[in-house]
C-alpha cells in the first residue's frame, strides 16, 4: 500500500538559512509526488509536483524537490528561507491512475527564527 | 482560472446532529471530487473519491452511511457528516480535478466544531 513518511515533525531554521524537509515514500510502481503547504488556518496550496521525468522539480517561491527512486525519497529544499515560509508542509503520493487521490504524510511544521 | 469554493467556511453543530458541507468548482469541469479530513494536529485523510458516472469510492474507516456524498453535476459536490461526534471535528477539504486530471484544485475547507 502507498504511504508517505515525514520523519521530522518540527524544523526550525533562521531566516536566510537553507532548508531541507525530508519525505520518504512507499509505493509499488512509479509514484506521482507532491509537496503542499498549509499556512495558519488555511487550506492547502500546491508547492510543486513530480511526474516521471526530470528528478529535480522547481516549485513556487524558490522551492525545489528532488526525486530519488533508489532512496524512495522526495526531499524539499529552499536555498534561503523567508519568514513568510512559516507554515506546515505536507508531502503526498498519488497513484498514476488518479491524481485526485492523495495520501499525505504527517506534515512538518516549519518555524523561522529572525 | 480554476477555483474551488467551499461553504460554510466554519460551522458548529451539536453532538449527534448532522452537518452538510458544499464544494463548488468554477472555471473548469470537476469530473472528479475528493473529500479529505484533517483532524486536530493531524494530517489529511482521504475520505472518498467521487467521479462522475462512477460509484463513489470510500477509503477504509469511512463509510457512505456516515459521510454520504452527492456529486450531481460537473460543478458541485456535497458531503454530509451524519450523527457528528467529537472525533468528527476538523477541517474538511474538497479537492476537484478536471478531465485532464493533471492538477487538483483545493478549496479553503470547512472547519467543523462539534459541541
Amino acid at each position: 500500500a502507498q504511504s508517505v513518511t515525514q520523519p521530522d515533525a518540527r524544523v526550525t531554521v533562521s531566516e536566510g538559512a537553507s532548508l531541507q524537509l525530508r519525505c520518504k515514500y512507499s509505493y509499488f510502481g512509479t509514484p506521482y509526488l507532491f509537496w503542499y503547504v498549509q499556512y495558519p488556518r488555511q487550506g492547502l496550496q500546491l508547492l510543486l509536483k513530480y511526474y516521471p521525468g526530470d528528478p529535480v522539480v522547481q516549485g513556487v517561491n524558490g522551492f525545489e524537490a528532488e526525486f530519488s527512486k533508489s532512496n524512495s525519497s522526495f526531499h524539499l529544499r529552499k536555498a534561503s528561507v523567508h519568514w513568510s515560509d512559516w507554515a506546515v508542509y505536507f508531502c503526498a503520493v498519488s497513484p498514476m491512475s488518479n491524481y485526485n487521490v492523495l495520501y499525505f504524510g504527517s506534515g512538518t511544521k516549519l518555524t523561522v527564527e529572525p | 482560472g480554476a477555483l474551488v469554493y467551499q461553504y460554510p467556511r466554519r460551522t458548529i453543530c451539536k453532538s449527534g446532529t448532522s452537518m452538510r458541507m458544499e464544494c463548488q468548482a468554477v472555471g473548469f469541469q470537476a469530473t472528479s471530487v475528493a473529500w479529505y479530513r484533517q483532524s486536530p494536529q493531524k494530517t489529511f485523510e482521504l475520505i472518498a473519491l467521487s467521479t462522475v458516472n462512477s460509484a463513489i469510492k470510500y477509503e477504509q474507516n469511512f463509510t457512505q452511511e456516515k459521510f454520504p456524498i452527492s456529486h450531481p453535476n460537473l460543478s458541485f459536490s456535497s458531503m454530509t457528516v451524519l450523527n457528528a461526534y467529537l472525533e468528527d471535528r476538523g477541517l474538511y477539504l474538497c479537492g476537484a480535478s478536471g478531465q485532464s486530471n493533471t492538477e487538483v484544485f483545493f478549496g479553503k475547507g470547512t472547519r467543523l466544531t462539534v459541541v
